[in-house]
């Protein structure tokens, strides 16, 4: 099947800093990739879509400024949280979809963000 | 806010048991429904896509019931085995201009041995 990477699994970092999370299709040519998020006990919750070279389309609610994201090739996605603060703290998770739009998507396993 | 449940939240069986949770979803502008496995420490795994009323899909001892009239799902494991033990999600896609995925919070199943 595919596999979808991401990185870093886990990272910690002090409250003002930025974060990268890499999210990479292996195998397959992503046309459009997703970042999720997940707060304790809750379901993972959409925070943009983003097409290969276009502007990602951020859910409502979602700073564009805070969650920067960048689909430079059909085979990565990036996401950036600026100025990290500790309600920023959760766990980020990517998913890419090659195709139909009712097409299954590819998770990558995740990132724990921790922020102090 | 489209209201995806899922039921029970938590699952306990033996391993044999043949077990089934539930999917709700809006019986309202349906366009597809996608059943996810999520073993702990590693990515969601797709199991079924679904997009017809009354469609059964299956893969190996797993299958799964659609019902979009009455809005809900089914999936089924026969004869459990530990290595099933994940959480199982859901997740509703409704048509028009929100092709989105949304997710239940997932059915936690613990097989044991």
């Amino acid at each position: 099947g595919a596999v979808v990477s991401q990185h870093p699994s886990r990272v910690i970092c002090k409250s003002g800093t930025s974060v990268k999370i890499e999210c990479r299709s292996l195998d397959f040519q992503a046309t459009t990739m997703f970042w999720y998020r997940q707060f304790p006990k809750k379901s993972l919750m959409l925070m943009a879509t983003s097409n290969e070279g276009s502007k990602a389309t951020y859910e409502q609610g979602v700073e564009k400024d805070k969650f920067l994201i960048n689909h430079a090739s059909l085979t990565l996605s990036t996401l950036t949280v600026t100025s990290a603060h500790p309600e920023d703290s959760s766990f980020y998770i990517c998913s890419a979809r090659q195709g139909a739009i009712y097409n299954e998507q590819f998770f990558g396993p995740g990132t724990r963000l921790t922020v102090l | 806010i489209l209201n995806v449940e899922q039921s029970p939240q938590s699952l306990h069986v033996q391993e044999g048991d043949s077990t089934n949770f539930t999917c709700s979803f809006p019986s309202s502008n349906f366009y597809a429904l996608h059943w996810y496995r999520w073993e702990t420490a590693k990515s969601p795994e797709a199991l079924f896509v679904m997009t017809l009323n009354g469609d059964e899909k299956k893969k190996g001892r797993i299958s799964a019931t659609l019902n979009t009239k009455e809005g809900y799902s089914y999936l089924y494991i026969k004869g459990s085995q530990p290595e099933d033990s994940a959480t199982y999600l859901c997740a509703f896609m409704g048509g028009g201009s929100n092709y989105k995925l949304t997710f239940g919070k997932g059915t936690l199943l613990t097989v044991n041995p």
